[in-house]
């Protein structure tokens, strides 16, 4: 079984939809990403949370918002979607002792907002 | 901050010969490099890092990377390519004030018979 896991793995929704993006880990990572990735642009972090009670955002977090609801699960979501939030998104994770900075990735979530 | 530098966003080159995918970092007193490669429809997989000691680092699938502190470089290579290397490859920085992964935009390479 996959260590990061990301439900939907693709998605097609109408603009002003509520869309939740769900990640989960079995790594026991306290460390969890949320990621964009649009062509050219590489990878943009929209929120991270270093703990359960720890959230913060990221560079483009307008328009999203986060849970961590366990060590395990932390979701994203597009509270009115429009169409330039079209986009891969990834989770990942990370460890809090030695290498922080090695993040490990789910499969990703292709959003199409129409 | 730190920052990443890609410079070349998309690199063709022909089955078995040689291949150097570029990537430059904004100058910090230490950091972690790491490049990460993005098969087509996967997600990101970690290649190699360089956190400290010997600054040629080898990772899977035969690539290598050289960590050059003077020209703040990090360029990832490999002797011969292969159709199967055809893929997106991230160079990443770590960033000790904000504790995060900076992210390059990406190269593509494409490897042609």
């Amino acid at each position: 079984d996959a260590d990061v896991t990301q439900t939907p793995r693709n998605r097609i929704t109408k603009t002003g939809k509520r869309i939740m993006l769900e990640c989960s880990q079995t790594k026991g990572h306290d460390r969890m990403y949320w990621y964009r990735q649009d062509p050219g642009l590489g990878l943009r972090l929209i929120y991270y949370s270093f703990d359960v009670k720890d959230i913060n955002k990221g560079e483009i977090s307008d328009g999203y918002s986060v849970s961590r609801q366990a060590q395990a699960k932390f979701s994203l979501s597009l509270e009115s979607a429009i169409p330039n939030q079209t986009a891969l998104y990834f989770c990942a994770t990370s460890d809090m002792g030695g290498t922080i900075y090695e993040q490990y990735f789910g499969p990703g979530t292709r959003l199409t907002v129409t | 901050a730190q920052s990443v530098t890609q410079l070349d966003s998309q690199v063709p080159v022909f089955e078995e010969a040689p291949v150097e995918l570029r990537c430059n970092y904004s100058s910090s007193v230490s950091v972690y490099l790491f490049w990460y490669v993005q098969y087509p429809n996967q997600g990101l997989q970690l290649l190699l890092k360089y956190l400290s000691g010997s600054t040629l680092v080898k990772g899977i699938n035969g690539f290598e990377a050289e960590f050059n502190k003077s020209q703040t470089s990090f360029h990832l290579r490999k002797p011969s390519v292969h159709i199967s290397d055809t893929a997106e490859y991230f160079c990443a920085v770590s960033d000790s004030d904000t504790d995060k992964l900076i992210f390059g935009t990406g190269t593509r390479l494409q490897v042609f018979p």
